[in-house]
C-alpha cells in the first residue's frame, strides 16, 4: 500500500460513454499527477496539480478532463474516447512539485481502461 | 528534449545471480533519477531516488548509481530472487516543457529470475 488509491481498477466503456476515474491520496501531499501507460510506450505525464491548481497539461486531448476539488482527490473525466485511449491510467502524488532534488512520487495501482 | 533509454528490454537470470540494469538519459540537467518497480497489472513502487548531487543510493540488496556527466544510471541487484521478477523503470526528473517536477520515463527492463 502506497497511500494512493484508485477506483475503479478496471473499466470497459464504449466510445460514446462518459465515465470518471478517481484517485485519493492519504499522505498529506500537495501535488497530484495523472499518467498514461500504453503498451510498448513509456509512461506519459498527462496532468499535474499543485494545491488544486493545474500546473501542467501535456497537450492532452480535450476528451480527457481533469478535476482536483481538494489536495487529496483527483478525478479524470472521460468522454467520447477512442480505442487508442485504452491504457493503464496511473495516479501519483508527491509532497509538492517544486524540484528541490528530492521529490519522490507515490503511485496508485492504476485503472485499466478498455475502450470498445 | 529529455529521452530516457533502458537496456536491455528484457533479462532472464537464474536465482542467486548478481545483475545490473542500465538507464541512460540525454539531458544531464536533471534534478534526480528515480528507479521504480512495476509488477504485472499494478502501479509503480519507488525503489531508490538519487539526487543530482549524489553518486549512489543503497537499499538492502539494491544499489543505484548516477553519473550525470555520462548520462547514465545503473541499478545493481545482488543475489537475485524469484520475487525480484518485475519490470524496472527509471525516470529522470527535471525542468521540462516549462514545468518543474516532470518525470521522463524509460520503457523499462522486464526481469525474470528463474528458481
Amino acid at each position: 500500500e502506497t497511500g494512493v488509491t484508485q477506483t475503479p481498477r478496471h473499466l470497459v466503456m464504449g466510445m460514446t460513454n462518459k465515465k470518471s476515474l478517481k484517485c485519493e491520496q492519504h499522505l498529506g501531499h500537495n501535488a497530484m499527477y495523472w499518467y498514461k501507460q500504453s503498451a510498448k510506450k513509456p509512461l506519459e505525464l498527462m496532468f499535474v496539480y499543485s494545491l488544486e491548481e493545474r500546473v501542467e497539461n501535456n497537450s492532452v486531448p480535450s476528451r480527457f478532463s481533469p478535476e482536483c476539488p481538494n489536495s487529496s482527490h483527483l478525478f479524470l473525466h472521460l468522454h467520447t474516447l477512442q480505442p487508442e485511449d485504452s491504457a493503464l491510467y496511473l495516479c501519483a502524488s508527491s509532497q509538492d512539485v517544486s524540484a528541490g532534488g528530492y521529490n519522490e512520487q507515490f503511485f496508485g495501482p492504476g485503472t485499466r481502461l478498455t475502450v470498445l | 528534449k529529455q529521452e530516457v533509454t533502458q537496456i536491455p528490454a528484457a533479462l532472464s537470470v537464474p536465482e542467486g545471480e548478481n545483475l545490473v540494469l542500465n538507464c541512460s538519459f540525454t539531458d544531464s540537467a536533471i534534478y534526480n533519477l528515480q528507479w521504480f518497480r512495476q509488477d504485472p497489472g499494478k502501479g509503480l513502487t519507488s525503489l531508490l531516488l538519487i539526487q543530482s548531487s549524489q553518486r549512489e543510493q543503497t537499499s538492502g540488496r539494491l544499489n543505484a548509481s548516477l553519473d550525470k556527466s555520462s548520462g547514465r544510471s545503473t541499478l545493481y541487484i545482488a543475489a537475485s530472487q524469484p520475487g525480484d521478477s518485475a519490470t524496472y523503470l527509471c525516470a529522470a526528473e527535471g525542468y521540462y516543457g516549462g514545468s518543474q517536477g516532470n518525470l521522463i520515463f524509460g520503457k523499462g527492463t522486464k526481469l525474470s529470475v528463474k528458481p
